[in-house]
């Protein structure tokens, strides 16, 4: 089965904007949906984007998702970053018998 | 609303069997086309998929833990349960339940529960 590889940690400055990668180890990312969740400390994780690049209700238009077939990868964009926004971030996706997989995470400090 | 709250002991012997419970409130385990899916996370580290029930009793499992793993659903008392045997140390999680209308979409999570695997 194939693996999805994230940085382990990201840092930016309030105010800018961060791009945080997930890169599909083989197989098209464009063969199964992707999804993103946010996960504060103590917290359960809760969905930021879903299906490569859809929001749910509530979800700030300064979040996006992309997936990119050249480099094999999605990508989970915040812009206008704040410290609200510091938090673990998890791509996610699965298989053909919709088996799920996550990525190892990533770290995001807003400083 | 729908909440979900897990519940079950907090320490487990090695080589026992972690049983964990998913009380389901503002909704039921069979009504509407639901997945009802465990998740854990080992301390510091990252989200592992467990498995899933489908509303229909359809289970799908986490090929690593498939040989040890079953999920259960219980329409009477709204409950889906997370039963994991022959446990080790490597076990030792936050356990979370979690609902979606699709096999990979969690929109509903609980608290999660601490399982410690230890002698």
């Amino acid at each position: 089965n194939f693996i999805l590889t994230q940085p382990h940690s990201v840092s930016e400055s309030p105010g800018t904007t961060v791009t945080i990668s997930c890169t599909r180890s083989s197989g098209s990312i464009a063969s199964n949906y992707v999804q993103w969740y946010q996960q504060r400390p103590g917290s359960s994780p809760t969905t930021v984007i879903f299906e490569n690049n859809q929001r749910p209700s509530g979800v700030p238009d300064r979040v996006s998702g992309v997936i990119d077939i050249s480099s094999n990868s999605a990508s989970l964009i915040i812009s206008g970053l704040s410290t609200e926004d510091e938090a673990d971030y998890y791509c996610q996706s699965y298989d053909g018998s919709n088996r799920v997989i996550f990525g190892g995470g990533t770290k995001l400090t807003v400083l | 609303q729908v909440l979900l709250q897990e519940s079950g002991p907090g320490l487990v012997k090695p080589s026992e069997t972690l049983s964990l419970t998913c009380t389901v409130s503002g909704g039921s385990v069979s009504s509407g086309s639901y997945y009802w899916t465990w998740i854990r996370q080992p301390p510091g580290k990252g989200l592992e998929w467990i498995g899933y029930l489908y509303y229909s009793g359809r289970t799908n499992y986490n090929p690593s833990l498939e040989s040890r793993v079953t999920i259960s659903g219980d329409t009477s008392t709204k409950q889906v349960s997370l039963r994991l045997n022959s446990v080790t140390a490597a076990d030792t999680a936050v356990y979370f339940c979690a609902r979606g209308e699709i096999a990979y979409l969690f929109n509903h999570w609980g608290q999660g529960i601490l399982v410690s695997v230890s002698s």
